[in-house]
């Protein structure tokens, strides 16, 4: 089973629609969980945390559901602007101990909202 | 309002050659990533470093090695470049509350 999945899309959406991305994870032990935005040939960059009561920022929404290893975001309204690939990311403690925790990447929602 | 660079935006170079990716963060954060990322692939954890002189292997490290020397810099090599090392790389460095990007190294191998 994959660390983190996603629906890789493209996500076909028109302008003013509400959109809802899911993720799994499979790493019980995962104890932070992210969304990051990454456009066309450039970085990733972080969208939002993810807590376990749920967060809001503007027309986003993420939730967490620890139990399913279940992650989901929001998107209300959706803007020409939110076309993107939605990365799920999920911190997976390292093996080693090492101290560094490090970030598992599903490979991406494709979004494309359309006028 | 720099924070993570990467040494070159795009890169070529032939098979059999020494390639250093470099990476320099100013936001004084001990870990300090480097993935690649492929079509069809997403993004795959090369190494990493989470203080200086140290370093583990990440999911894909065969080809690669890294050095650590100053808490802001973090090096990734391909001791002898093959093309199937032709990819995006992408330097990450993260810290309590702050997780960024280097704008990333498009690196053709021919």
């Amino acid at each position: 089973r994959k660390e983190v999945e996603q629906d890789p899309g493209p996500f076909n959406v028109p302008e003013g629609a509400t959109v809802a991305f899911n993720c799994t994870y499979s790493n019980s032990a995962s104890q932070s969980f992210f969304w990051y935005r990454q456009d066309c040939r450039k970085e990733p960059k972080l969208l939002m945390s993810v807590y376990s009561s749920g967060n809001e920022d503007g027309r986003f929404t993420a939730q967490l559901n620890r139990a399913s290893q279940y992650i989901s975001l929001l998107i209300r309204d959706s803007k020409l602007s939110d076309s993107a690939t939605y990365l799920c990311v999920v911190n997976v403690p390292f093996r080693s101990g090492g101290g560094a925790d490090g970030l598992t990447f599903g490979k991406g929602t494709h979004l494309i909202i359309q006028p | 309002d720099v924070k993570v660079t990467q040494s070159s935006r795009y890169l070529v170079k032939r098979t059999g050659e020494k390639v250093f990716l470099e990476c320099v963060q100013d936001m004084d954060h001990e870990n300090m990533f480097w993935y690649r990322q492929d079509p069809g692939l997403g993004l795959r954890l090369i190494y990493f470093s989470y203080d200086v002189k140290m370093k583990e292997k990440g999911d894909i490290p065969e080809g690669y090695s890294v050095s650590r020397e100053k808490k802001e810099r973090f090096s990734l090599i391909l001791e002898s470049a093959s093309t199937n090392q032709t990819s995006m790389y992408l330097c990450a460095s993260i810290g309590q509350d702050t997780q960024y990007f280097g704008p990333g190294t498009r690196l053709t191998v021919l």
